[in-house]
């Protein structure tokens, strides 16, 4: 199956800086989405994203799937931002079981 | 109006006895799922079903047995429970037929096993 690697694991921002996370997978994929974990525990869908770059807000992110490697951007950071970031790819017959990465915890300090 | 519900939100049980989780969506989504989450945050898909069929069955003890009675509703039943079977349980739905299999998570079960 799809192996997925995130970087970085850990990331600590002051409020209002950019930061780029990284989603790395090991095949060709038919979708591929972004998710953001709060610390209360829910998960926020953020992207579908197999291919191309989509922007919602002070979010977007850029997959190019021929390189295996996916990107979420993440601008003037607040501290509601704060929590874990997975990537989560899915491929061949698959399309809809997702594999999810060991995803990106991020602190934003006021 | 809660898109993708999940009862209980907290479940601690002893080991040995039986639970079931409920989740409901009223998104009109064709499809559900149910992940587990470890301590570590691990998250892993267990099962879905597509209009009311199994597609994914993971490797998943025989203890763990979804039902579907109709789109809108997946339960997860959990037989003689274990102590490794503590985690936070979320139920998800998505449509694939004319969607984008976009995915939309419950608010977690977190079942506690003593």
């Amino acid at each position: 199956g799809i192996q997925v690697e995130q970087s970085p694991p850990d990331l600590i921002l002051q409020e209002g800086a950019n930061s780029t996370l990284r989603c790395n997978f090991s095949d060709s994929v038919n979708n591929l989405q972004w998710f953001h974990q709060n610390p209360w525990g829910q998960l926020i869908n953020l992207f579908y994203i197999p291919s191309g770059t989509k922007q919602n807000g002070r979010l977007s992110a850029t997959t190019v799937a021929t390189e295996r490697y996916s990107l979420l951007y993440i601008s003037s950071s607040q501290t509601t931002d704060s929590g874990v970031y997975f990537c989560a790819p899915a491929g061949g017959d698959s399309s809809y079981k997702l594999i999810f990465g060991s995803g990106t915890r991020l602190l934003v300090r006021p | 109006d809660t898109a993708v519900s999940q009862t209980p939100k907290y479940l601690v049980t002893q080991m040995g006895n039986d639970k079931s989780i409920k989740c409901e969506q009223n998104l009109g989504h064709d499809t559900m799922y149910w992940y587990k989450q470890d301590s570590k945050k691990f998250l892993k898909i267990m099962f879905s079903y597509n209009n009311k069929e199994l597609i994914i069955n993971e490797t998943v003890p025989n203890r763990f047995s979804p039902k579907s009675p109709d789109k809108a509703h997946l339960n997860l039943h959990i037989n003689s429970l274990e102590l490794g079977d503590s985690a936070v349980y979320f139920c998800a739905s998505s449509r694939r037929e004319g969607g984008t299999d976009t995915q939309y998570f419950g608010p977690g079960t977190r079942l506690t096993v003593l």
